[in-house]
Formats: structure tokens, sequence, C-alpha cells
């Protein structure tokens, strides 16, 4: 199976700033054949169920606000929040994609300094 | 609007059995790859199993192959999880779940299933 880290397990950012969520997968999810990276994001705010943010590393979904960013390749992954907002407070999880099981990240909590 | 939801948890004693269901709207739900992922409540995620479009294809995480059944009825929208022997660490909340490129792009708010004595 593949295991899926994250960097830091929590973060505080003041409003407006950044934060940078590191992600590694044990495994390569790069498909040489469409040549993408199998790699998602997810935000979960509390009492909510999940909202995929990010999918192939770093297409947006549709309707996710363009301060919401993804980058990397093969098994190093990057998930940027260019300016924090306050409804951005929530636990964020990456997960490949790319084959059963699909194996999620532990999480990591975004909270406002 | 895509809709999912799930019905079918509760309270059941170990070996206990419970049918979860899924019932889906807005969006053509025959031609989605479904999944069952769990969260034991404040805790990370979980994918349980999936489905393909017509029921064909099926898998299952090792921690319930043998024990979980998906399965899906095109013509009522609806996905349904199977779960025999149920134990203990199988309680959480279960979402269902529609995959689009492989990713989970709509999730329901889950039932939450506990197994205790």
């Amino acid at each position: 199976d593949t295991v899926m880290t994250q960097s830091p397990d929590s973060l505080t950012v003041s409003l407006g700033e950044r934060a940078t969520i590191n992600c590694t997968s044990s495994q390569s999810v790069f498909y040489s054949s469409n040549n993408k990276n199998f790699l998602a994001w997810y935000q979960q705010r509390p009492g909510q169920p999940p909202k995929l943010l990010i999918y192939w590393a770093s297409t947006r979904e549709s309707g996710v606000p363009d301060r919401f960013s993804g980058s990397g390749s093969g098994t190093d992954f990057t998930l940027t929040i260019s300016s924090l907002q306050a409804e951005d407070v929530a636990v964020y999880y990456c997960q490949q994609h790319y084959n059963s099981p699909f194996t999620f990240g532990p999480g990591t909590k975004v909270d406002i300094k | 609007e895509v809709q999912l939801v799930e019905s079918g948890g509760g309270l059941v004693q170990p070996g206990g059995s419970l049918r979860l269901s899924c019932a889906a709207s807005g969006f053509t739900f025959s031609n989605s790859w479904m999944h069952w992922v769990r969260q034991v409540p404040g805790k990370g995620l979980t994918w349980v199993s999936r489905i393909n479009t017509d029921g064909t294809i099926t898998s299952y995480a090792d921690s319930v192959k043998g024990r979980f059944t998906v399965s899906r009825d095109n013509t009522k929208s609806t996905l349904y999880l199977q779960m025999n022997s149920l134990r203990a660490e199988d309680t959480a909340l279960y979402h269902c779940v529609r995959s689009a490129w492989g990713a989970f792009n709509s999730w329901g708010q889950g039932t939450l299933v506990t197994v205790s004595s």
C-alpha cells in the first residue's frame, strides 16, 4: 500500500499570510500514460464532510478559490494557501488516487494566529 | 445540485450486521464510480471500498475484505454497503463518495456506525 505522510501536523498562520502543507507518498503517483500525478487535496471544516480542492496535484476543482494551489510531482507535493482567510480554518488531507487502496495522509490542522 | 444521503447506521453488537444505503441525486449515478470512506470521529479518513459504474468491479480495504460487500442499483440511484461480522474497530462515520478522474469530488454527510456490546 502507498503510505501518505504530511507535515506539519498543525500550523497557525496570521490572516492574509501564506500557509504551506507538504505531502509525501511512499511510491510515485505519476502515471506516465497521461502525464498526470494522481494526488488530491481535501479540506474538512469542523462538522462537515471533506471537500475536494485539488486533483492531479495541481488542478483546482471548480469553484475553489484561486488562493489554493497545488504543486509537486512523483512523491513530493505541496498545498499552498496564498492568503489565509478565516473560512480556511480546517484540516487538510492529501490522498493518492493512483491505485487501490486509495490512501490518505493523516491531516494537517490549520488555525488562525 | 449533487446530493448523497446515507442511511442505515446505528448501534450493533460485535459480530452483527448492518446494511448502509446511499441515495444519490443531481448527477448521472450510472456513469459514476462510487466509494465508501469512513472516519472515526476526530480522526483521519480511511477508504473502505469502491465499485465501478455497472457493479462488475469492486475492491476493498484489507481491513474489511471478506466481511463487507459493496453493491449498487442504478435503477434506484442507490449505493449499498453490506457489513457483516462487525468489530469494535469498524465504529466510524461512513461517507458515500462519488469519484471523477479517481478523485473524490462529492461526499455525503455520513451515517454513524457504532459497534459495541
